[in-house]
């Protein structure tokens, strides 16, 4: 199975922060990678998918990069509701994996 | 509007069983993958399973692969996740979750249901 990681798994900041959120497969999973946020008790919105494809809907203040085993998520401006838990997942192949999660919290 | 709309969760004993459903609407089921993704107590997600738009292929998470069986009617328009042998660590919400595109299950789930809680307890 592919393994996921992600760093940090978690992170302060502030409204209007830049932050970076990074993902790491164990193997090569070409761009079949993937982005969601989850607010407490809620189901998991899509964000991004294929590495860099920003859903309908999504604003543009989230961005994603990267190939192969390396990935990354930004948000260039912190908005309230964006305070939550991002996690990452591979399509590539099935099992599909999980990230465990990196959560984001107000300073 | 999309929508997804889990049922059958509950209490069970382990070693029980129990069989959920997802209903779906406002898109074409019988086009898509759809997915059965699970969150225990405080932990992370995790994928279960997946079926493919015509049932023909089916996929399972190996901690769930001979205990758990995906269907779905889509005449019904209705995803099934049954759970047998069922085991503490099963306690979780399940969601189902829709493919983002037609026929295929290599780009992400764009659509989810407000998930059904399984407790496994003595």
């Amino acid at each position: 199975d592919i393994q996921m990681t992600q760093s940090p798994s978690s992170l302060s900041a502030s409204v209007g922060d830049r932050v970076t959120i990074t993902c790491r497969a164990s193997q090569n999973i070409s761009n079949f990678l993937n982005w969601y946020r989850q607010k407490p008790g809620k189901a998991p919105k899509f964000l991004i998918s294929a590495a860099t494809s920003l859903q309908s809907g999504v604003p543009s203040r989230f961005s994603g990069s990267g190939s192969g085993t390396d990935f990354t998520l930004t948000i260039s401006s912190l908005q309230p509701e964006d305070f939550a838990t991002y996690f990452c997942q591979q399509s590539y192949t099935t099992p599909q994996t999980f990230g465990p999660g990196t959560n984001l919290e107000i300073k | 509007e999309v929508q997804l709309v889990e049922s059958g969760g509950g209490l069970v004993k382990p070693g029980g069983s129990l069989r959920l459903s997802c209903a779906a609407s406002g898109f074409t089921f019988s086009d898509y993958y759809m997915n059965w993704v699970r969150q225990a107590p405080g932990k992370g997600l995790e994928w279960v399973s997946s079926i493919s738009s015509s049932g023909a292929y089916i996929y399972y998470a190996p901690s769930v692969k001979g205990r758990f069986t995906i269907s779905r009617d889509n005449a019904e328009n209705s995803l099934y996740l049954q759970l047998n042998s069922l085991r503490a660590e099963d306690t979780s919400v399940y969601y189902c979750a829709k493919a983002l595109r037609s026929y295929s299950s290599i780009y992400g789930l764009d659509v989810w249901g407000q998930g059904t809680t399984v407790t496994v307890s003595s």
